[in-house]
C-alpha cells in the first residue's frame, strides 16, 4: 500500500470548514484513498473513501486532485466533536482490510 | 452500518496473569478480523491477522506465543495476552470487515488493558 504524509496537527475553530490535507505521491491506478478518523480512547471511525472523483457523504467530502498524488478530508462545519485524529490511507480495495495506519493529523476544533 | 462489538473495554491485571479480549461483528459474518495495538500518543500498529478456521498470520516482530488468537467462528476472534507484564499496558483494538470488493473496515470500541 501506498504511503502517506499528513500534517501532524491542526487547528479549526468551531462552524468553520476543517480542510484536512493528505498526500499520496506513490498512490497506484487502483488504490484508493480512504479517511478514517479516532476520538481518543476509541476505536477509529470510517469517514469516507474515492478513488478519482469527488466524494461527498452525510460526514465529510473528499477532493483528489486529477493526478491523485494529494487528497482533502473537507469537514464543512467543524464541531467540536469532530476533535480526533484523522488517518488518510490508501489502500487496494480488494484482499485483506488490514490497515496501516500512519502518524495522522491531529485536529483541535476551538470554541 | 456493519457494528463490531469489543469486550470488555477496559481489564486491569496482575503481572504474569492472562487476559482474553473478544472482538464480535454482530451483523455479518467476518472471515477475517485484525488486531491492532496503541501505545500512548502513538498510531496503530497491526498485530496479526485472525483468519476464521486456521492459524493467525502474526506481523513482524509480534509473538505468537504470547499473543494467542482463537476465530473459531464467523463472527468471533478472541486475543489473549498470556504471561502479561506492565510493558503489554496498551489500547488493544480489533476490526472485521467483509471481504468484498471495496468495503471499509469496522473497528471495536477497544479495550484498555492495564498490567500492575
Amino acid at each position: 500500500d501506498a504511503k502517506t504524509t499528513q500534517p501532524t496537527s491542526m487547528d479549526c475553530a468551531e462552524g468553520r470548514a476543517a480542510n484536512l490535507p493528505c498526500n499520496h505521491s506513490t498512490i497506484s491506478g487502483n488504490e484508493y484513498v480512504y479517511w478514517y478518523r479516532q476520538i481518543h480512547s476509541q476505536g477509529p471511525q470510517y469517514i469516507i473513501h474515492g478513488l478519482k472523483n469527488n466524494e461527498t457523504n452525510e460526514m465529510a467530502s473528499l477532493i483528489i486532485t486529477e493526478d491523485r498524488k494529494s487528497s482533502t478530508l473537507i469537514l464543512p462545519h467543524a464541531t467540536l466533536r469532530d476533535t480526533a485524529v484523522y488517518y488518510c490511507i490508501v489502500r487496494f480495495p480488494t484482499g485483506a482490510n488490514n490497515l496501516f495506519f500512519g502518524t495522522g493529523t491531529r485536529l483541535t476544533v476551538i470554541p | 452500518g456493519a457494528v463490531v462489538s469489543q469486550h470488555p473495554s477496559r481489564v486491569i491485571c496482575k503481572s504474569g496473569t492472562s487476559v482474553k479480549i473478544e472482538c464480535r461483528s454482530l451483523d455479518f459474518q467476518a472471515t477475517t478480523m485484525f488486531w491492532y495495538r496503541q501505545f500512548p500518543k502513538q498510531s496503530l500498529m497491526l498485530m496479526a491477522t485472525s483468519n476464521e478456521g486456521s492459524k493467525a498470520t502474526y506481523e513482524q516482530g509480534v509473538e505468537k506465543d504470547k499473543f494467542l488468537i482463537n476465530h473459531a467462528s464467523l463472527t468471533l476472534s478472541t486475543l489473549t495476552v498470556t504471561s502479561a507484564h506492565p510493558e503489554d499496558s496498551s489500547f488493544y483494538i480489533c476490526s472485521a470487515g467483509e471481504t468484498l470488493q471495496n468495503t471499509e473496515a469496522f473497528f471495536g470500541q477497544g479495550t484498555r488493558l492495564t498490567v500492575v
